[in-house]
């Protein structure tokens, strides 16, 4: 089945406490993301991906990192987590690169730092 | 840079009713422009892209969209209503032929179907 995968799909932890979310896809998609979802502010990009080794800046990389050293994985990687990270985030993918035919969105990940 | 509003955050129609959710973008140069659906719970779901093929895009579920280049439009309709298409429901665009993956989402307008 052609899907994007997270996890964990819930995740409590305390304020600069290092932690990853992974995300992997089995479509052999060009493109990857991740966004974060706020209530009123709608889905904001964290990161994208073109393809393997090529990673840029959306509207909001700020106490986030990533990487993509194969095509399948895009983890999130928060260094030294804050309460202002607490969010509901998920990765998505595109066979494109620009994502112009849409994009494939995992189940999300909530996460709430204390 | 591009930018995308919804307006209205929440519209409410009665069963069987038309459906109207507004989009309206700035872009630079020619957009891509998508309509998401999110169920409760739920990660997105494509409903429907405008990729600079025909102006009125049908996509699933019965909804449409038509996009107007000189009202910088890209609303979403769907002639009669379904309890089922209650949901929140986000516009995106991306300017694909600049080659940047930069996606940027509307605020979302959450759609309540009323019996």
């Amino acid at each position: 089945e052609a899907q994007v995968t997270q996890n964990p799909r819930y995740l409590i932890t305390v304020t600069g406490k290092k932690l990853t979310v992974t995300c992997s896809q089995n479509m052999n998609h060009e493109y990857m993301s991740w966004y974060r979802q706020d209530p009123g502010l709608g889905l904001r990009q964290i990161y994208y991906s073109m393809n393997v080794e090529v990673t840029d800046k959306g509207d909001v990389p700020e106490g986030y990192k990533v990487s993509r050293k194969e095509k399948r994985n895009f983890p999130l990687i928060l260094e030294s987590p804050s309460p202002n990270q607490t969010s509901l985030y998920f990765c998505a993918s595109s066979l494109n690169a620009p994502p112009t035919g849409g994009q494939y969105f995992g189940p999300g990940t909530r996460l709430t730092v204390t | 840079a591009q930018s995308v509003t919804q307006l209205g955050s929440h519209v409410s129609v009665s069963e069987g009713a038309l459906v109207l959710l507004r989009c309206n973008y700035s872009s630079s140069v020619p957009p891509y422009l998508f309509w998401y659906v999110q169920y409760p719970n739920q990660g997105l779901q494509l409903l429907l892209k405008y990729t600079s093929a025909a102006t009125l895009v049908k996509g699933i579920n019965g909804f449409e969209a038509e996009f107007k280049k000189s009202e910088t439009s890209f609303h979403l309709t769907k002639p009669s209503a379904h309890m089922s298409d209650a949901a929140e429901y986000f516009c995106a665009v991306t300017e694909g032929s600049s080659n940047t993956g930069k996606l940027i989402f509307g605020q979302g307008t959450t759609l309540q179907v009323k019996p």
